[in-house]
Formats: structure tokens, C-alpha cells, sequence
């Protein structure tokens, strides 16, 4: 079992559809992160949370809406997305934003 | 920013051969070089990191050693294993920054039996 847990494993949806990726840690961390892992490409942070608090957007589209209502919780919201957007969504967590990364075992999103 | 890149993007090694994966990077502000290994379905998970004020580190059958002058850092696998098969990740930070981690584009690590 891992100690990040992410839902859904798989989602599939058309572009039009909104829906969520959950991320839950009890692992005690301050730090929440998601990135995204594409094909050929290396993992790209898209948003960092310390305290519950966002510090980091790294030029992520409006399309994609983060929530962390606690510092065990992370959500990330999609709406009309694009093909290119499929790939597999990462979570993970730290005790402070420059320690080890407990990555989850991801979210593997198709935009059809 | 920071720009890490990573070589081979594949590897293929006979079972109880050796495997390096090498990686440069570009701030010279870095100081915490850690590697990830992900197996297929899961995420990655550390296995192993240095920082800025040792040369070498060794845990078993994985060591690394990194090159503050020239900027480039490496993993080493030796006796490679079936098991050791996943994709590797070297990543990049300066720590004294609180700064992010700047990762490498991986590279598939395939040990045949």
C-alpha cells in the first residue's frame, strides 16, 4: 500500500467534462504538490501547497483549478480540457518543500 | 532556472552487469542531487541522494557521485538485477532556496535475464 493515495486510477472524459482528481496523505506532511508525467518528457511540477497555502503555479493553465482545504487533502480540478492534456497526474507530499517527495501511484487522465 | 538533463534515455544491461545513468545540470547554486526510481504503475520513490559537500555516496548496490566542477552527477547499479528494471530519475535543487526540484527526462533501465 502506498502512503499517498490517489482517486481515480483511470479517467477517462471528452472535453467538455469536469471532474476531480483526490489526493489524501497521513503521513503527518505540510507540503502537497501535483505534477504531471507525459510521455518522453520529464515531470512537471504544476502546483505546490505548504501549510495549505499555494506557493507555486508554474504557468498551469485556468483549465486546471487546485484545492487543498487541509494539509492531508489535495484536489485538482478539470474542465474543458484538451487532448494534449492527457497523462498521468502525480501527487505528492513532503515534510517541508525541500525534503524527500512521497509520490502517489497517479491518476492516468484520457481526454478524448 | 534550472535545466537537468539525463542520458541514456534507455539502457539495457545483461543481469549482474553494471549500469550508469549520468546526469549535468546547469545552476551552480545546486546543492541536493536525489534519484527516483519508478516501476511501472506506481510513482517514483527515492532511492538514493547526495549533497553538495560529499563526493560519493554508497548504499548497497547503488552509489553515486557527483562533480560540482563540471556540474554532473551519477548513478551506478552494480550486480543489476531483474528487479532493478524501472525508469530512473535524477533531480536537482537548491535546498538553502527552499527551491523545487528540477528533474531529469529519465531513463528506462531494462536488466535482462
Amino acid at each position: 500500500d502506498t502512503e499517498v493515495t490517489q482517486t481515480p486510477k483511470h479517467l477517462v472524459m471528452g472535453m467538455t467534462n469536469k471532474k476531480s482528481l483526490k489526493c489524501e496523505q497521513h503521513l503527518g506532511h505540510n507540503a502537497m504538490y501535483w505534477y504531471k508525467q507525459s510521455a518522453k518528457k520529464p515531470l512537471e511540477l504544476m502546483f505546490v501547497y505548504n501549510f495549505k497555502e499555494q506557493t507555486e503555479n508554474n504557468s498551469v493553465p485556468s483549465r486546471f483549478s487546485p484545492e487543498c482545504p487541509n494539509s492531508s487533502h489535495l484536489f485538482l480540478h478539470l474542465h474543458t480540457l484538451q487532448p494534449e492534456d492527457s497523462a498521468l497526474y502525480l501527487c505528492a507530499s513532503s515534510q517541508d518543500t525541500f525534503r524527500e517527495l512521497f509520490f502517489g501511484e497517479g491518476s492516468r487522465l484520457t481526454v478524448l | 532556472g534550472e535545466n537537468v538533463e539525463q542520458h541514456p534515455s534507455t539502457l539495457s544491461v545483461q543481469e549482474g552487469d553494471s549500469a550508469v545513468i549520468k546526469c549535468t545540470y546547469s545552476d551552480s547554486a545546486s546543492n541536493y542531487f536525489p534519484w527516483y526510481k519508478q516501476e511501472l504503475g506506481k510513482g517514483p520513490q527515492l532511492i538514493i541522494d547526495i549533497r553538495s559537500n560529499v563526493g560519493e555516496k554508497k548504499d548497497q548496490r547503488i552509489a553515486v557521485t557527483l562533480n560540482k566542477t563540471a556540474k554532473h552527477f551519477s548513478l551506478h547499479i552494480t550486480e543489476t538485477q531483474p528487479e532493478d528494471s524501472a525508469v530512473y530519475f535524477c533531480a536537482a535543487s537548491n535546498n538553502n532556496a527552499g527551491n523545487m526540484l528540477t528533474f531529469g527526462g529519465g531513463t528506462r533501465l531494462m536488466v535482462k535475464p
